[in-house]
């Protein structure tokens, strides 16, 4: 079955340590994308990738980095230097012809910061 | 700067009955895509419909349909026929442009309750 995971569903973290979300797509599509959701919030963009080796900044990059060193692979990584990091995490691709116009979400990660 | 806007953070209806959940937009593009995704409460995305700016036909996918006042920067989705399991938080999203992979952004979200 062609999807979108992430790993891990629930993630606890202790304040300074940077932690690393994986999400990992197999329908191969072009684009990928990193997104936050706070309690009772929308859903804000914090990095996009619409090819390998690139990516752009979203509305909330400060603190988090990102890779996209394969088409299948676009983890985010959670740096110390992200304030208040306590949220709900969800990855999405899309692909750029010849599919929907819409993006694909995975499961989401809880991440909690001890 | 492109904004979306979700004005009801809550809504209930009867099952069986139709509900109308509010959504405007704003943006400078003349091209561009809004969608509608549903969230249940385990957190997952599910994609339910999309209407592109030039698109002439409001568009529809099975129970949803997508009331697209173009003039009025406003893309309300109409469910018909409620049933419990439509019980979800509801976003409203916008993408400019007309690559498919563009950013999205989102409106805050309507929880919408079913009531039996």
């Amino acid at each position: 079955d062609g999807g979108i995971t992430q790993s891990p569903k629930y993630l606890f973290r202790k304040e300074g340590q940077n932690v690393t979300l994986s999400c990992e797509q197999n329908l191969n599509h072009d684009a990928m994308y990193w997104y936050r959701q706070d309690p009772g919030q929308g859903l804000r963009l914090i990095y996009y990738s619409q090819i390998v080796n690139d990516f752009q900044k979203g509305d909330i990059a400060e603190g988090y980095s990102v890779s996209r060193e394969k088409k299948e692979s676009f983890p985010l990584t959670v740096t110390s230097a992200q304030k208040n990091p306590t949220a709900f995490y969800l990855c999405a691709s899309s692909i750029y012809e010849g599919g929907g116009n819409e993006q694909f979400f995975g499961p989401g990660t809880r991440l909690t910061v001890l | 700067a492109q904004k979306i806007t979700q004005t009801q953070p809550g809504m209930f209806v009867q099952e069986k009955e139709a509900v109308t959940l509010d959504c405007t937009y704003d943006t400078s593009d003349q091209s561009y895509g809004l969608f509608w995704y549903k969230q249940p409460s385990s957190g997952e995305m599910i994609f339910l419909i999309y209407q592109g700016s030039y698109d002439e036909q409001n568009a529809t996918e099975g129970r949803y349909s997508l009331n697209f006042q173009k003039a009025r920067k406003s893309a309300n989705l109409v469910i018909s026929a409620s049933q419990l399991g439509d019980s979800a938080m509801y976003f409203c999203a916008m993408r400019e442009g007309t690559s498919n992979t563009g950013k999205l952004i989102f409106g805050q979200g309507t929880t919408l309750q079913v009531k039996p």
